[in-house]
């Protein structure tokens, strides 16, 4: 019963470097969201998915992008990283009944040098 | 758009006292609110939530929260907390954003509990 999971757990870049965070659900569910967790910031939404193959801009999108190719995954794209982009990354999950709440994974701690 | 304040970044208590997180929402609407809980180094788990039924709702771990609508408050609560009640407990309100109902965070409370 995995839930949500991300990959990788920790990661140190260099300015200018590109990754991709993946996040996997085995729920079957519709919905995927990206968010970034800074101090005294809460959690601040990054980009979502509604399905396969659609994404969305959340709050923040700027210096990210997402792909959802398979309903199961939902990639999150840092194309030229910034110290700015330091943070912890989460990923959930949830059927789209936002009544239900999100299934979140345990998160990407992310520091760019 | 919902906005979410959570009054008091750090919030310490001695165990065996009362707890409370102080949550408030933005909307007259009222909208689906959450309470969430962050122990270190994990992820985010759901402590309660209310979906417009009883106004005050139980979570797990003894915690329960009271929906206000004149207050627009719905404030966490626990009659005695335990030193594994050490946390950072975030504050959700649904939103419509872009077509579709998302939740909005707040910036979360850490919670010390000392013996």
């Amino acid at each position: 019963n995995a839930g949500v999971t991300q990959t990788p757990k920790f990661r140190v870049l260099k300015t200018g470097q590109s990754m991709t965070l993946l996040c996997a659900q085995d729920m079957n569910h519709e919905y995927m969201y990206w968010y970034r967790q800074d101090p005294g910031m809460g959690l601040r939404l990054i980009h979502y998915s509604v399905g396969e193959g659609t994404t969305a801009k959340g709050e923040v999108p700027d210096g990210y992008n997402v792909s959802r190719l398979k309903k199961q995954n939902f990639l999150l794209g840092l194309e030229s990283a910034a110290p700015s982009q330091t943070s912890v990354y989460f990923c959930a999950s949830n059927n789209g009944g936002v009544a239900y709440g999100y299934t979140f994974g345990s998160g990407t701690r992310l520091t760019v040098v | 758009a919902q906005s979410v304040t959570q009054l008091g970044s750090h919030v310490s208590v001695s165990e065996g006292a009362l707890v409370l997180l102080r949550c408030n929402y933005s909307s007259s609407v009222p909208p689906y609110l959450f309470w969430y809980v962050q122990y270190p180094n994990q992820g985010l788990q759901l402590l309660l939530k209310y979906t417009s039924a009883a106004t005050l709702v139980k979570g797990i771990n003894g915690f329960e929260a009271e929906f206000k609508k004149s207050e627009t408050s719905f404030h966490l609560t626990k009659p005695s907390a335990h030193m594994s009640d050490a946390a950072e407990y975030f504050c959700a309100v649904s939103d419509r954003l872009g077509g579709y109902n998302k939740l909005i965070f707040g910036a979360g409370t850490r919670l010390a509990v000392h013996p």
